[in-house]
């Protein structure tokens, strides 16, 4: 299975921050990654596909990059409905697989 | 609009068995794999399994291959998941998952989800 290790595992940061999440992959998975968003008590939501694609609907203050092992999600210039967890999710092969999460916290 | 609406809360007893059920409207329910992924309480979200409603092609996550079963009845736009016999540790949220298709290519990730279902199993 591949392991998907996401860092931080949280991080507090305010309003019109820029905050920067990572993930690792524990093998190559070129360019299948991508990044939700969960608010307590709500249904994940998809924010980027194949590690840097835009979902419809999605502002474009976030952003994602990387390939091979090595992801990052980008935010720019937090907004008060950004505080929520965020997991990547490799998208390469069976069995998929989950980040353990990041929760962005307000400062 | 893709609405994928799964059936409600369950409180169970160690043992006994359970059914749950996903239902899909808004689009060709044949033509996209729908997957469950388990979210345990204060905890991350686990990929169980998908299914292609098209064929019932199904693959299954290691950690969840025997302990649940994944189906899908294309006559009523449906998939479910169930358990022969449920244990305390299968307390969780669950949810369906539609995979993703855009622009001509698709996507092992998850576009359109279902509101959860929660599976509480007490003695």
């Amino acid at each position: 299975d591949i392991q998907m290790t996401q860092s931080p595992s949280s991080v507090s940061a305010s309003v019109g921050d820029r905050v920067t999440i990572t993930c690792r992959a524990s093998q190559g998975i070129s360019s299948w990654l991508a990044w939700y968003q969960q608010k307590p008590g709500k249904v994940p939501k998809l924010l980027i596909y194949a590690a840097s694609s835009l979902q419809s609907g999605v502002p474009s203050r976030f952003s994602g990059s990387g390939s091979g092992t090595d992801f990052t999600l980008t935010i720019t210039s937090l907004q008060p409905e950004d505080f929520a967890t965020y997991y990547c999710q490799q998208a390469n092969s069976f069995p998929l697989t989950f980040g353990g999460g990041t929760k962005v916290e307000i400062k | 609009e893709v609405q994928l609406v799964q059936s409600g809360a369950e409180v169970k007893k160690p043992g006994d068995s359970l059914k749950i059920s996903c239902k899909a409207s808004g689009y060709s329910f044949t033509s996209y794999w729908i997957g469950w992924v388990r979210q345990m309480p204060g905890k991350g979200l686990e990929w169980m399994g998908i299914i292609y409603p098209g064929d019932s092609n199904t693959r299954y996550s290691p950690s969840f291959q025997g302990q649940v079963t994944i189906s899908a009845d294309k006559s009523i736009s449906t998939t479910y998941l169930q358990w022969s016999s449920l244990k305390a540790s299968d307390t969780a949220m669950y949810y369906c998952a539609r995979r993703l298709c855009s622009g001509g290519s698709c996507y092992v990730s998850f576009d359109s989800w279902g509101q959860g279902t929660l599976v509480t199993v007490s003695s």
